[in-house]
């Protein structure tokens, strides 16, 4: 079955210096989300990239899809302490609904003052 | 805004009891799914349900069933907890329509002793 591999696991970052993660899948995705949970919380959606090749903005947050749409990356500049949390990719396989959406296993984020 | 509203934040049950996890949405959405989130292993698809009673297997549906009796409820039952069910259960819904992001309810963390 379909596979999506986050790494890193845990990143401990300065404030102020940038954070990636990358997101793989085994198989070519229709398209793919992103979540965000901070501690103790839920994962709260933050964006859906569908075309190959597109790259989506929010403020410092930048997201892409690869032209195979097979990854994705997630890139913070200047992260701040409310970046903390772990980020979630999600991956749908096909376009037959959100039962094949099958989540990565996330990226830990801590800052460090 | 999207509410999903879980009915427990902790629970501690024994092995063998049966256990009911409840799970309402006000926003009308056809979708509602059941996760569990383990360190490492992401989220992980238990079950899903597209309609009233309609109810459909996703990676993981060992130990456990649901039941959707009405539209805006979507209930997990462990028949006889284990100590390996002992997780974060997260409750998810979602519209209709394709690819539509998944609003989560705050999780009910289960410790089965």
């Amino acid at each position: 079955g379909q596979q999506v591999m986050q790494i890193p696991q845990y990143q401990h970052v300065q404030e102020g210096e940038d954070f990636t993660t990358y997101c793989n899948s085994s198989t070519t995705l229709s398209n793919i989300q992103w979540y965000k949970q901070r501690p103790g919380g839920h994962p709260v959606f933050l964006i859906q990239l569908v075309k190959s090749g597109e790259v989506k903005k929010q403020k410092r947050l930048t997201f892409q899809f690869g032209e195979a749409k097979k990854n994705s990356s997630l890139h913070i500049t200047a992260t701040q302490t409310t970046d903390v949390g772990t980020y979630f990719c999600a991956g749908l396989e096909n376009n037959f609904g959100n039962e094949k959406l099958t989540f990565g296993t996330g990226t830990r984020l801590t800052i460090i003052p | 805004d999207v509410k999903v509203t879980q009915s427990s934040r902790y629970l501690v049950k024994r092995t063998g009891e049966k256990v009911f996890l409840e799970c309402v949405q006000d926003m009308d959405h056809e979708n509602m799914f059941w996760y569990r989130q383990d360190p490492g292993l992401g989220l992980r698809l238990i079950y899903f349900s597209y309609d009233v009673k309609m109810k459909e297997k996703g990676d993981i549906p060992e130990g456990y069933s649901v039941s959707r009796e009405k539209k805006e409820r979507f209930s997990l039952i462990l028949e006889s907890a284990s100590t390996n069910q002992t997780s974060m259960y997260l409750c998810a819904s979602s519209h209709g329509t394709d690819n539509s992001p998944l609003h989560f309810g705050n999780g009910t963390r289960l410790t089965v002793t």
